[in-house]
Parts: C-alpha cells; structure tokens; sequence
C-alpha cells in the first residue's frame, strides 16, 4: 500500500490564482480531511469527507473547497490564492473499523501564496 | 467537546539525558490517546497510542507515555534521547467509541518542539 499520497509537494501561487492540492489514499478508508498546519497553531481542520459524495466543513473552511466523487481521492481547491493561505497542508485518511480513529497523514503539500 | 493541551511549546534537551513532554487533555467521555511525531519537512507519524488495558504504552524508537486517568493526562517519555529525536510532537485525543461522522475524529494539541543539544 502507498497509503496517503499528496501532489504536489511544494507550490508557489499569486495572489488570485487558483490551484487544486490532490489527496489520494489506497486504504479503502471512509473518512477523509484535510488540515492546515501554521507555526504555533497546531493542525486545524480545513474540510472533511465521511464518504464518496459527503463533504463538510472543518475550523477553517473558508477560501477552500472539497469535493468527494470517489472513495480514493479527496482534491483541495482554492479559487482564489490569498496569502494568508501560505501554509503546509496535510490530507489524512481513517477507517472505521476499532472506532480508535487512527489517522494516517499524507507527506504534506508546502503552499507560498505571494 | 475534548480538547488537548501541551504544557510546553519548546523542550530544549542535552542529548542522552532522559525527557518527558506533557500532555492534558479533557473530555467528559472516555477517550483514546495518540502521540504523533513531524520530523522536519516531513508527515505526521503515529509514536503511539493507548486504547485500553496496561496504562503504560510503548511506542516506535524507544518512547512511551503513560495515561493517567485521575490527572487527565498522557505525557510522552524518553530516557535517553538522541539527535535524531528532533521533532514536532503532536498529542491527540478521540472520543471512545466514536466512528460516526463528523469532525471529532481527532482533536491535536499544539505541538511541542523536542531540540535535542549535542
């Protein structure tokens, strides 16, 4: 299994442009979130997925949008790039079996929005 | 709601001296304890987790934590660490019992960073 994998790992945006992070995971898991790490804040929430075609929100939605159309993949788009979304993003998967909800984090995608 | 705090966003530590980084938490539900560790510029990584049973918990690279359920806590343990053990340390909680949808599968602490002094 290659687990949780992320592209791209680092990218650079303008202000206003628009970009789509990609997530997959082979792990048959249902749940599936993405996060934002900042120095000092932590992990926090962005958006989440519970299956194929369900998606909410986390803490921090705003300026990002999700989509679920597989069990497989979970795309991050931002529509338009502010630089308060510079950030290293990490896209996460957890089944549902146990209830320990176990996450397993992809290697991360480093955001520079100038 | 749970939430985590680690009590220390920075732990400087000679190398091979023992450490511990704390971790409290609070729930009004039982829980389950994770320890995640970030190498630089990588992923997170499960250290180790504490489901049930044996409070003492040994995880990957020589550390473990301990749950206490009267003090709230799951502090992180080493008694001898290494410059490889440089990292982010990220201590989460989930709700016992809870796989159903929603966005309380985890709730993170901070992160505490481990600087490990030749």
């Amino acid at each position: 299994n290659a687990g949780v994998t992320q592209t791209p790992k680092f990218q650079v945006l303008k202000t206003g442009q628009s970009m789509t992070l990609q997530c997959a995971q082979d792990m048959n898991h249902e749940y599936m979130s993405w996060y934002r790490q900042d120095p000092g804040m932590g992990l926090r929430l962005i958006h989440y997925s519970v299956g194929a075609g369900i998606t909410d929100q986390g803490e921090v939605p705003n300026g990002y949008n999700v989509s679920r159309s597989t069990t497989e993949d979970f795309p991050l788009r931002l529509l338009s790039a502010a630089p308060s979304q510079t950030s290293v993003y990490f896209c996460a998967s957890r089944g549902t079996s146990g209830g320990n909800n176990e996450q397993f984090f992809g290697p991360g995608t480093r955001l520079t929005v100038l | 709601a749970q939430s985590v705090t680690q009590l220390d966003s920075q732990v400087p530590v000679f190398e091979e001296a023992p450490v511990e980084l704390r971790c409290n938490y609070s729930s009004s539900v039982s829980v389950y304890l994770f320890w995640y560790v970030q190498y630089p510029n990588q992923g997170l990584q499960l250290l180790l987790k504490y489901l049930s049973g044996s409070t003492l918990v040994k995880g990957i690279n020589g550390f473990e934590a301990e749950f206490n359920k009267s003090q709230t806590s799951f502090h992180l343990r080493k008694p001898s660490v290494h410059i490889s053990d440089t990292a982010e340390y990220f201590c989460a909680v989930s709700v016992w019992g809870y796989s159903g949808g929603g966005a309380d599968g985890l709730t993170f602490g901070k992160g505490t960073h481990l600087i490990i002094q030749p």
